[in-house]
């Protein structure tokens, strides 16, 4: 089975700040990774897909990027909504679907 | 707009099986473009795919949780269920269902999750 690790589990940052998530598979997935934003008591909302992907209506300070095995979530200034856990998902081998541990952004 | 709305009892005994319904609303169950899942976290923790069931009846279960899920759909009611059976403590969580957007290639087929319900507890005990 495929893998996944992010790092770091968390982090504390600052308004302004630019923020990035890494995700790791354990083998190559290609470009099928998705990136979710998850706030405390809410359903996870699709951020990322197919590692660099916008989805509609998500603000143009979060990016994704790589390939492969080493993914990034970048949050170009971070902004008092965005403290949140991000999840990385793989769907190389769809329908199966692993998410990632997440990765905690809390303010510091 | 799309929503989804999970049902059930928040509260069920250890062994017993937990049933759940996602209600769909603002479109169409049975879409050839989509299909349906359920995912889990339980308290404080990460998301764990459950399983997913495309219109026709297809289904797609996490092996993890081997034969103990059950996913079907109604596409006359525009919903889909699960149930899991012999439930125990470790089941407790809070259990969303999601529309999964499926796209392929010449060779594979991948997705993601774009609509979820609001998620609904579901605790496991005597």
């Amino acid at each position: 089975d495929i893998q996944m690790t992010q790092s770091p589990s968390s982090l504390s940052a600052s308004v302004g700040d630019r923020v990035t998530i890494t995700c790791r598979a354990s083998q190559s997935i290609s470009i099928y990774l998705n990136w979710y934003q998850q706030k405390p008591g809410r359903a996870p909302e699709l951020l990322i897909y197919t590692a660099s992907s916008l989805q509609s209506g998500v603000p143009s300070r979060f990016s994704g990027s790589g390939s492969g095995t080493d993914f990034t979530l970048t949050i170009t200034s971070l902004q008092p909504e965005d403290f949140a856990t991000y999840y990385c998902q793989q769907t190389y081998n769809t329908p199966r679907n692993i998410f990632g541990p997440g990765t905690k952004v809390d303010i510091k | 707009q799309l929503q989804l709305q999970e049902s059930g009892p928040g509260l069920v005994k250890p062994s017993e099986t937990l049933s759940l319904t996602c209600s769909v609303s603002g479109g169409s169950i049975s879409s050839t473009s989509y299909y349906w899942g359920w995912i889990r976290q339980p308290p404080g923790k990460g998301l764990e795919w459950i399983g997913t069931i495309y219109y026709s009846g297809s289904t797609y279960h996490n092996p993890s949780l081997k034969s103990r899920v059950t996913i079907s759909v109604d596409s006359s009611k525009n919903q889909f269920s699960l149930k899991l059976s012999s439930m125990t403590a470790t089941d407790t969580a809070v259990y969303y269902c999601a529309r999964y957007v499926e796209y392929c290639n010449s060779t594979s087929c991948h997705g993601f999750f774009d609509y979820w319900g609001r998620g609904t507890l579901v605790t496991v005990s005597s």
